[in-house]
């Protein structure tokens, strides 16, 4: 079956540092979403990328998603303490049913 | 406008009991989705229903079961508790399949 892998599982940067997250799909993806979940809370929604090459910006967040369709990244750029979660990532193909990543915990150290 | 509203948000049961959990989706929504997220983990698919009727499920046992009502609320079901379903459960909803799910602030369910 379709699986979505997340990587790295865990990151710790100095905060003023540069993080990046990965996500790979075993399957060509229609869309692909991306969550942030603080501690104790739940996912929230950040961003949906939908074609292929598709690079879309919010502050010091860029998402991307690859030619193919199968793997999309988040870079976060001079990391902030507000950074702290997990990061998801939630790719959809053919089922309407979307496949969680199994998140990046980024904690961010002052 | 209201979020996805769940509740319980808090509780405890033990081993062997069952739970139902309910969920309000956002007005306008028709799409409910069930997601469990045990300690440490990424979110896990369990249910999906769409204009009443369970439109796709997950790996999970017979007794994780759910239902939407006609004003697109849901309720999700597990029975014979067992330790490892203390997690967090969410619920999510949608306007229409395929379109951005909005989630819940999630039921903690504590198996003693």
């Amino acid at each position: 079956g379709q699986q979505v892998m997340q990587i790295p599982q865990y990151q710790h940067v100095q905060e003023g540092e540069d993080f990046t997250t990965y996500c790979n799909s075993s399957t060509t993806l229609s869309n692909i979403q991306w969550y942030k979940q603080r501690p104790g809370g739940h996912p929230v929604f950040l961003i949906q990328l939908v074609k292929s090459g598709e690079v879309k910006k919010q502050k010091r967040l860029t998402f991307q998603f690859g030619e193919a369709k199968k793997n999309s990244s988040l870079h976060i750029t001079a990391t902030q303490t507000t950074d702290v979660g997990t990061y998801f990532c939630a790719g959809r193909s053919g089922t309407y049913k979307y496949i969680f990543g199994t998140g990046t915990r980024l904690k961010v150290l002052a | 406008e209201a979020g996805v509203t769940q509740s319980p948000t808090h509780l405890i049961k033990t081993r062997g009991q069952q739970v139902t959990l309910r969920c309000s989706p956002i007005s306008g929504h028709t799409s409910v989705y069930w997601y469990q997220q045990a300690l440490g983990l990424g979110l896990q698919f369990l249910l999906w229903y769409d204009e009443g009727e369970e439109r796709n499920r997950g790996n999970f046992p017979p007794r994780f079961s759910g239902r939407q009502f006609p004003n697109y609320s849901s309720e999700l079901n597990v029975n014979a508790l067992e330790l490892e379903d203390s997690a967090l459960y969410l619920c999510a909803s949608s306007r229409q399949t395929g379109n951005t799910i909005y989630f819940g602030e999630g039921s903690w369910l504590t198996v003693v």
